[in-house]
């Protein structure tokens, strides 16, 4: 059974940093690109970084690039979120999520989600 | 970055009957890479439809995706109870994915 589950999200201040951890189960991790992708309160979702399989070709949302960095080990089957000089903005629930195909260069659509873990940005 | 709009904002509707979402893009989704995902309140999002118009692994017959181009529409035939929830399309086919802003499908 495949399975993801965030860890890391708490309430920060501005101008802080955080890092979010997803821990995979079920699949062969290394195989698939994954992405984070974030939920305002009440609000859509929006994509805001994606990843290969290898680790080799991230992207970014304009929103965080230069901000955020997502990186991933495999040895430990975790894929990282990396947050930096946070907002109130960026305040949000925050799901890694698995690409649907393999050995796909990025991620493109998701077949399997983790449960989020919420970061509030707040002074 | 295509900007994906989604309507109407909220469809109500009573089970059995027929639902229709629209997703419009700004620009031409290519190789038709647009999805559909469903999400219920507390949940994560449930791939519905990947390639516009292919249903994911275990999704009803129900649920139908098509389009093309700049226009694409999730077509629910008969709407189940468990199927009131937000609807969300994505586009992935550039390098900055992006996500509409949702459709509620509501109880009348």
């Amino acid at each position: 059974e495949v399975q993801l589950v965030e860890s890391g999200g708490g309430l920060v201040q501005p101008g802080g940093s955080l890092r979010l951890s997803c821990a995979a189960s079920g699949f062969t991790f290394r195989s698939f690109a994954m992405s984070w992708v974030r939920q305002a309160p009440g609000k859509g979702l929006e994509w805001v970084s994606g990843i290969s399989g290898s680790g080799g070709s991230t992207n970014y949302a304009d929103s965080v690039k230069g901000r955020f960095t997502i990186s991933r080990d495999n040895s430990k089957n975790t894929l990282y979120l990396h947050l930096n000089s946070l907002r109130a903005e960026d305040t949000a629930v925050y799901y890694c999520a698995k690409d649907r195909g393999v050995f796909r260069s990025y991620p493109l659509d998701y077949d399997y989600w983790g449960q989020g873990t919420l970061v509030t940005v707040s002074s | 970055e295509i900007v994906l709009t989604q309507s109407p904002g909220t469809l109500s509707l009573s089970p059995g009957e027929r639902a229709t979402l629209s997703c419009r893009a700004s620009h031409s989704v290519s190789s038709s890479y647009l999805a559909w995902y469903q999400q219920k309140p507390g949940q994560a999002p449930r791939l519905l439809i990947y390639g516009a118009s292919s249903r994911a692994t275990g999704i009803p017959d129900r649920f139908t995706g098509s389009g093309s181009g700049t226009d694409f529409t999730l077509t629910i035939s008969r709407l189940e109870p468990e199927d009131f929830a937000v609807y969300y399309c994505q586009q992935y086919g550039s390098a900055r994915q992006t996500f509409g802003q949702g459709t509620k499908v509501e109880i009348k």
